[in-house]
């Protein structure tokens, strides 16, 4: 079945750039969401079909899709922005909804 | 504002079949512009899909579980469920209920979470 491959970990300083990769065969070929969870939170969308906002999202938050890779990008990174992070993708050939196995960001 | 409720027991014995009712509120579950699912998160680990449902009875489940699941939505209460049969430990975790969007007919993105209930297995 589809595999989607997260680092577990990210570590930025308040104010900078934080990117997220998520990794899978051909992946640019498919619609990669990504969903932010704070704990004790449910998930949040904040990227849907590789690079558009959901309403309420900042504009710090983007998304890109190429090759076998899919990126989150989180520019001025604040501490509230800690939280893990995941991608996901519907896999149409055996009907299946994939989660990579999540990035956690820790703010400086 | 759509928001989803997950209810159920938080206590499971192993072999036994954990049920999970989803009540939605703010928003109607008619339409096949939507599917209806579940997702789950085992301590420590990640997100893992379990299944989704639409309006008009469609379903999808996870190939790893597909035996295990059912899903089932009642529109005129407005909630949809799901059963998990032969629970063991492996199956503790929070259980989230979401609304997904339909393309194709097809669950591809969920756009909105209930906050999710722990379920724990055991004796």
């Amino acid at each position: 079945s589809y595999v989607l491959t997260q680092p577990p970990s990210v570590s930025v300083a308040p104010g900078k750039t934080a990117k997220f990769s998520c990794e899978g065969n051909n992946v640019e070929s498919k619609s990669v969401n990504w969903f932010q969870r704070k704990p004790g939170q449910a998930p949040v969308l904040v990227i849907y079909y590789d690079s558009d906002r959901p309403s309420g999202i900042p504009e710090r938050f983007s998304g890109s899709n190429s090759g076998n890779t899919a990126t989150l990008t989180i520019d001025r990174v604040e501490v509230g922005d800690e939280a893990d992070y995941y991608c996901q993708v519907w896999e149409s050939e055996d009907h299946h909804m994939v989660f990579g196995g999540g990035t956690k960001l820790t703010v400086l | 504002q759509l928001q989803l409720q997950e209810s159920g027991p938080g206590l499971v014995k192993p072999s036994e079949t954990l049920s999970l009712t989803c009540t939605v509120s703010g928003g109607s579950v008619n339409s096949d512009s939507y599917f209806w699912g579940w997702i789950r998160q085992p301590p420590g680990k990640g997100l893992e899909w379990l299944g989704s449902i639409s309006y008009s009875g469609s379903t999808y489940s996870n190939p790893s579980l597909k035996s295990r699941v059912t899903t089932s939505l009642d529109a005129s209460k407005k909630q949809f469920s799901l059963k998990l049969t032969s629970v063991t430990a492996a199956d503790t975790a929070v259980y989230y209920c979401a609304r997904a969007l339909a393309v194709a007919n097809a669950p591809v993105l969920f756009d909105y979470w209930g906050q999710g209930t722990l379920v724990t297995v055991s004796s």
